[in-house]
């Protein structure tokens, strides 16, 4: 168990719609991440929140927002869904957001389904 | 930007050592980390190389040459339960997250 929890596991929802996926850190680590992992790619950074502010942004689509609150957990909203949009979107998090930082631990995933 | 290349796949033998290798471009280099992810999984942390050389944690060693911008990930004794996909994954200049590669999905047969 890395400490980082991811709700809800599943989800399962129809095109055009909006889902809102949630992210609590370890217990002390400030950084949160986002990746999306589909079939047949790897891990594509989505973004990154650092206590409270947003410190990176990668391959996100202006249809996905995230957020991260004063306790620390982070939303992910992807809205009009579509089915490419189907993935497993996994949220990360660490001590620090510099370069000193080393590994950062992952949660178990949300794996969408978009029909 | 950066890139990243691992094989796709690899397969050996039970009780085998097998090198799984990483090759990288990136603008600025602040460390190379390799995670094992099981099928559906998490990926967990395997080992960090932010220096030139070789790190042995237990059955699993990484190596780094930052020059030939190069890594590899060597597990020794496999055992059935290393079939997994290898993720190589480097951290750019400053504070940039991780970047991963596509991942080496390692099949252990007996």
């Amino acid at each position: 168990d890395s400490g980082v929890t991811q709700t809800p596991k599943h989800l399962i929802t129809a095109t055009g719609q909006r889902v809102t996926l949630r992210c609590s850190p370890r217990s002390g680590d400030l950084s949160v991440y986002w990746y999306q992992q589909s079939l047949d790619q790897g891990l594509q950074f989505l973004i990154q929140y650092y206590n409270g502010e947003e410190r990176a942004k990668g391959n996100i689509l202006e249809r996905f927002s995230a957020q991260q609150f004063p306790d620390l957990h982070s939303e992910l909203n992807l809205s009009s869904l579509e089915l490419g949009d189907s993935a497993l979107y996994f949220c990360a998090s660490s001590v620090a957001g510099g370069p000193d930082n080393t590994e950062a631990f992952f949660g178990q995933g949300t794996r969408l389904t978009v029909v | 930007g950066q890139n990243i290349d691992q094989p796709t796949e690899m397969t050996a033998t039970e009780g085998a050592i097998v090198q799984i290798n990483c090759t990288y471009q990136t603008s600025g280099f602040n460390g190379l980390f390799w995670y094992q992810q099981h099928a559906g999984e998490a990926p967990t942390f395997l080992s960090y190389n932010v220096l030139d050389g070789l790190e042995e944690k237990g059955r699993f060693s990484s190596f780094l040459s930052r020059s030939k911008g190069y890594s590899y990930l060597l597990l020794k004794e496999l055992q059935m339960k290393d079939s997994a996909s290898y993720l190589c994954a480097v951290r750019g200049s400053g504070n940039t997250p991780l970047v991963f590669g596509k991942g080496t999905r390692l099949s252990v047969i007996a």
